[in-house]
Order: structure tokens, then C-alpha cells, then sequence
């Protein structure tokens, strides 16, 4: 079966710091993998996604950026963190684009003081 | 652009009851329409998901509907429990990205 596993769970950031996020995906080929952002009171956020190595689609203009260095590793990462990069981080990944459904981590909390 | 909006934002109903909630869209042209359901503080698991050329799904107390033409959508829960308490969040896939509602936060009390 498939799962999916996104690390850590809670980060405390000092404003400036860098970041790295990190999800991998186990027992599945190929897969799309998704950055999405839960800021506190909004809805979800896509930030990135992907279809395969070294691809990566950017939604949404920012300080973060994304990486696929393997088919199942998926990097949330920033050279300088803001105060407004605070918020929930979702790694998600699907089988195809369009028709099959997204299967979530369990988050990431990042705080930025 | 497609929007997403969930009505209402927040839900709290006496234990056993039924209940009904609601999702529109503003661009009919989705490939599909999936809710989720989401724990504070926790990832989104995946209730139900229905492709476009489908009108409803059913999983165990839970139907989803979809009326394209109209863009809407409704989540029943039947004979609520309290651990039904959580975000249910609907999200409606186009060409190339997943567009999330902000959700509705249900509390079923005992």
C-alpha cells in the first residue's frame, strides 16, 4: 500500500533562518507530488507541484521554493523565512492529473518568530 | 478562475441528527469534485470523490452530489456521531490544479 510520510511535524523558525521541508512517498511509481499552505482562518494554498523529476510548476510567487531531487522526494525550501511563511504545510500526492483523488501527509506546523 | 465557497463556515448539531453540507463552484469545467475531511492540527483524509460525469457517491453514512450545471455540491452525513467532529473541506479539480473551499467546522455534541 501506499503511504506517505512529511517531516517534522512542528518547526520554530526565527525570521531569516532557512527552511527544508521534506515528503517522500512510498509504494507507488511516479507520482505528482503537491506543496500546499493552510494559513490560520484560510483555505488551502497550492504552492508547487510536480509530475516527475526535476519538474516543478510554481503557483504562487514567494520567497519558498520547491525540489524533486528523487521520483518520490518532494523538498519545501527557503533561503530566508518571513514572518508570513508561518502556517500549516500539506505534502499531497496523486496517481494521475485530473481524475484520481489526493492523498495527504500529516503536515508540517511552521512558526516563524 | 475557479471559486470555491463552503456554506456554512461553521456547524454544530445534537448527536443522531442528519445534516447537510454545501459547496458551490463558480466554473462548471471540472474533471472532478472530492471532499475531505480534516482533524485539527492534522493532514486531509479523502471521503469521497466524484468524477464529473457522476451525480452522487456513497460511503457508508456518508453521500456526496454533484450538479455541474448549477455548480453545487452537498456532503449528507446521516445519524451524526461525535466523532464525525471535524473540517470538511470540498475540493474541485480543473485542467491542472485542485481548488479548495475553506471549509465548514462541524461539531456534533453528545
Amino acid at each position: 500500500s501506499q503511504t506517505i510520510h512529511q517531516w517534522p511535524a512542528t518547526l520554530v523558525q526565527p525570521v531569516g533562518s532557512p527552511l527544508s521541508l521534506e515528503c517522500t512517498v512510498e509504494g507507488t511509481s511516479n507520482p505528482n507530488l503537491y506543496w500546499y499552505r493552510q494559513a490560520a482562518g484560510r483555505g488551502l494554498q497550492l504552492l508547487f507541484y510536480s509530475v516527475g523529476i526535476g519538474q516543478i510548476s510554481s503557483e504562487v510567487p514567494q520567497n519558498l521554493s520547491a525540489s524533486r531531487p528523487q521520483d518520490r522526494q518532494f523538498i519545501l525550501s527557503s533561503k530566508k523565512l518571513l514572518l508570513s511563511d508561518s502556517g500549516f504545510y500539506l505534502c499531497a500526492w496523486s496517481v494521475g492529473q485530473g481524475g484520481d483523488t489526493l492523498f495527504f501527509g500529516s503536515g508540517t506546523q511552521l512558526s516563524v518568530l | 478562475k475557479q471559486e470555491v465557497t463552503q456554506i456554512p463556515a461553521a456547524l454544530s448539531v445534537p448527536e443522531g441528527e442528519n445534516l447537510v453540507l454545501n459547496c458551490s463552484f463558480t466554473d462548471s469545467a471540472i474533471y472532478n469534485l472530492q471532499w475531505f475531511r480534516q482533524d485539527p492540527g492534522k493532514g486531509l483524509t479523502s471521503l469521497l470523490l466524484i468524477q464529473s460525469s457522476q451525480r452522487e457517491q456513497t460511503s457508508g453514512r456518508l453521500n456526496a452530489s454533484l450538479d455541474k450545471s448549477s455548480g453545487r455540491s452537498t456532503l449528507y452525513i446521516a445519524a451524526s456521531q461525535p466523532g464525525d467532529s471535524a473540517t470538511y473541506l470540498c475540493a474541485v479539480q480543473g485542467a491542472q490544479k485542485l481548488v479548495f473551499g475553506q471549509g465548514t467546522r462541524l461539531t456534533i455534541n453528545p
